[in-house]
């Protein structure tokens, strides 16, 4: 089944501890992103890549890093997680970055005390 | 500041009646415009886009409509199902389609 997976679904942290969460697809996507959802604010994005080691900020991408070693893998990293990063995030990949549909994931959510 | 705006957080309506749920953006270069469905526990998932040379697409039960001179777009869904219940997302892209931006969305409730 073609998707986009991620873990963990959920996770509780406390402040400082770092953290990644992982997101995977399967089907030979180029472009991947990490989008954040917050009350009232709907989907903000963190970070894209448009190819294997080619990534660009969105538009909240501070306290976040990103890596794109392989095409199928795009973790999202908390070197040092903040209360302010609580929120429920989600990866999406489209088959290039001229597509027009992204592929969601079923979403992390983290909390940060 | 956001670029995408869905000013109702609700709608309520009866099945079989008419949903329509609406979005404004500010960002005039701005030229795809989609709308994404999306359950509890569950991610976004595509529903109906339009593109900026078009005023209306339809698909089945669903059609966008874009006034690009008021800048604002709106999904109508014909004729509501219960399963139609869920946040509707409204997102827009510039031609490079590197970055979206989402509305807040809307959580539509259509009663039986």
């Amino acid at each position: 089944e073609a998707q986009v997976t991620q873990n963990p679904r959920y996770l509780i942290t406390v402040t400082g501890k770092k953290l990644t969460v992982t997101c995977s697809q399967n089907m030979n996507h180029e472009y991947m992103s990490w989008y954040r959802q917050d009350p009232g604010l709907g989907l903000r994005q963190i970070y894209y890549s448009m190819n294997v080691e080619v990534t660009d900020k969105g538009d909240v991408p501070e306290g976040y890093k990103v890596s794109r070693k392989e095409k199928r893998n795009f973790p999202l990293i908390l070197e040092s997680p903040s209360p302010n990063q609580t929120s429920l995030y989600f990866c999406a990949s489209s088959y290039t970055s001229g597509a027009n549909v992204l592929t969601f994931g079923a979403g992390s959510r983290l909390t940060v005390l | 500041d956001q670029q995408v705006k869905q000013n109702s957080p609700s709608l309520s309506v009866q099945e079989g009646r008419i949903s329509i749920l609406n979005c404004d953006y500010t960002n005039s270069m701005f030229d795809y415009f989609l709308w994404y469905k999306k359950y509890p526990a569950e991610g976004p998932t595509f529903l109906i886009s339009i593109s900026s040379i078009k005023d209306k697409n339809e698909d089945g039960r669903f059609t966008v409509f874009l006034n690009k001179s008021a800048k604002h777009l709106s999904l109508h869904i014909v004729p509501s199902q219960p399963g139609d219940s869920a946040v509707y997302f409204c997102a827009a892209s510039e031609h490079n389609f590197n970055k979206f931006y989402f509305g807040s969305g809307t959580k539509l409730n259509v009663k039986p």
